[in-house]
């Protein structure tokens, strides 16, 4: 059974970086094909794509974020490290992490953690 | 960027067939997916390579993909169907949402 659950500050002032680990079961990250990736959602607004780290640890960035984003993993402890820099109230938003089963151009998330929600204020 | 364009609602009656659309510059040329999402709910898979159903998810829930249009299609539709839905595609490298469709079933 696939399990993803997402840790991390609940309150991060302007211009803090975010840290958020997201601490997996039921699946390896050395397994071919196998990614990990963050996605967030504003309060009632829509889905927006983060990251995601594969196997190989090729790591993929939302061109728009991409210069505040890095991500990590660290096998042996199944998790995930997604940073965001400079933190502004816009970011305020749940943050999720999500398995996917396969790479690339067929890349869809079949497992989803509960998700966080990050208020980004003073 | 590519954008991914979908309706922002769509209303159906119980019992009849929903379609909800998701446009995109020759979307039919990649993969599309589906997602789910029930209020205060992590978003649920339901279609994924254009028109395969994950392991549990209802017969009623299709999709297809074509052209520049993937297609979620619930057909007899049921309250507990009421949710948001997003598509999802890959595309230079990257993941993008559509931005959302909230279905109505009353």
């Amino acid at each position: 059974q696939i399990t993803l659950k997402e840790s991390g500050p609940t309150l991060v002032k302007p211009t803090q970086t975010l840290t958020l680990t997201c601490t997996f079961s039921g699946f390896s990250l050395s397994t071919s094909g196998v990614g990990v990736g963050w996605i967030r959602q504003p309060p009632g607004k829509a889905l927006e794509w983060l990251a995601l780290i594969y196997w190989n640890d090729d790591k993929r960035y939302s061109p728009s974020l991409k210069s505040r984003l890095t991500i990590t993993k660290d096998t042996s402890k199944n998790q995930v490290v997604l940073t965001m820099t400079n933190m502004d109230p816009v970011d305020t938003a749940t943050y999720s992490c999500a398995h996917s089963p396969v790479a690339d151009t067929l890349s869809h998330f079949d497992y989803w953690g509960q998700g966080t929600l990050v208020t980004v204020s003073s | 960027s590519y954008e991914l364009t979908q309706p922002p609602s769509v209303s159906v009656s119980p019992g009849q067939t929903a379609s909800i659309t998701c446009s995109g510059d020759k979307l039919g040329n990649k993969y599309a997916c589906w997602y789910q999402q029930k209020p205060g709910q992590s978003p649920v898979l339901v279609i994924y390579r254009d028109s395969k159903r994950p392991s549990g998810i209802p017969e009623r829930f299709s999709g297809s993909n074509s052209g520049n249009t993937a297609t979620l299609t619930i057909s007899g539709t049921q309250a507990m169907d009421e949710a948001d839905y997003y598509c999802q595609a890959w595309d230079s490298s990257t993941v993008v949402f559509g931005g959302g469709t909230k279905l109505t079933v009353l």
